[in-house]
């Protein structure tokens, strides 16, 4: 049983590459969310989805870009990389709206040259 | 804005220990609170939730608290072993806006010594 797949789990970039971080989850949640990770900040969201076709921003969403043509796949668009975009990325995804546990993936470690 | 805060950020236990771990939040208006594990490198792994409407869940050695009014939750560990060491983190969802707008804390980072 997969769960939540996130690849690579590691990546360096320059200043001003774009890259795109892979998600995709075998469990057919509706709902999946990006998150990154920072030391003594917890956990942001960027971009969630509650389904296929439909997307939202989150609280940090600036210079990232997101779309869901599957249920299975949400894909993270970095356009144009910067160093503050350093930091560690999750996945996540979740059943429905109901009261159901967050699952996560490992992460993508991500450094910004 | 929702704030949630883990005091105290890293505790180190000896085996056997039974230990608490805390999580503060400024919005009583939630709809469930989480608590993860994550280890090293890795992502987070879910260990309770409590719906709002709860006091309390338990699963084996871990049980969970919630006091929504004062804005609190506690993780209990019983019996703790060296296996128990990993950063835990607090989450809360809110009651209105969306069911992926999570809210997490900083985490505690325990360690459980021979």
């Amino acid at each position: 049983n997969a769960g939540v797949t996130q690849t690579p789990k590691f990546q360096v970039l320059k200043t001003g590459q774009s890259m795109t971080l892979q998600c995709a989850q075998d469990m057919n949640h509706e709902y999946m969310s990006w998150y990154r990770q920072d030391p003594g900040m917890g956990l942001r969201l960027i971009h969630y989805s509650v389904g296929a076709g439909i997307t939202d921003q989150g609280e940090v969403p600036n210079g990232y870009n997101v779309s869901r043509s599957t249920t299975e796949d949400f894909p993270l668009r970095l356009l144009s990389a910067a160093p503050s975009q350093t930091s560690v990325y999750f996945c996540a995804s979740r059943r429905d709206s109901s009261n159901q546990p967050q699952h996560f993936g490992d992460g993508t470690r991500l450094s910004i040259l | 804005k929702q704030e949630v805060t883990q005091i105290p950020a890293a505790l180190s236990v000896p085996e056997g220990e039974n230990l608490v771990l805390n999580c503060s939040f400024t919005d009583s208006a939630i709809y469930n609170l989480q608590w993860f594990r994550q280890d090293p490198g890795k992502g987070l792994t879910s260990l309770l939730l409590i719906q709002s409407s709860q006091r309390e869940q338990t699963s084996g050695r871990l049980n969970a608290s919630l006091d929504k009014s004062s804005g609190r939750s506690t993780l209990y560990i019983a019996a703790s072993q060296p296996g128990d060491s990993a950063t835990y983190l607090c989450a809360v969802r809110p009651l209105e806006g969306g069911g992926n707008k999570l809210t997490f804390g900083t985490g505690t980072q325990l360690k459980v010594e021979l």
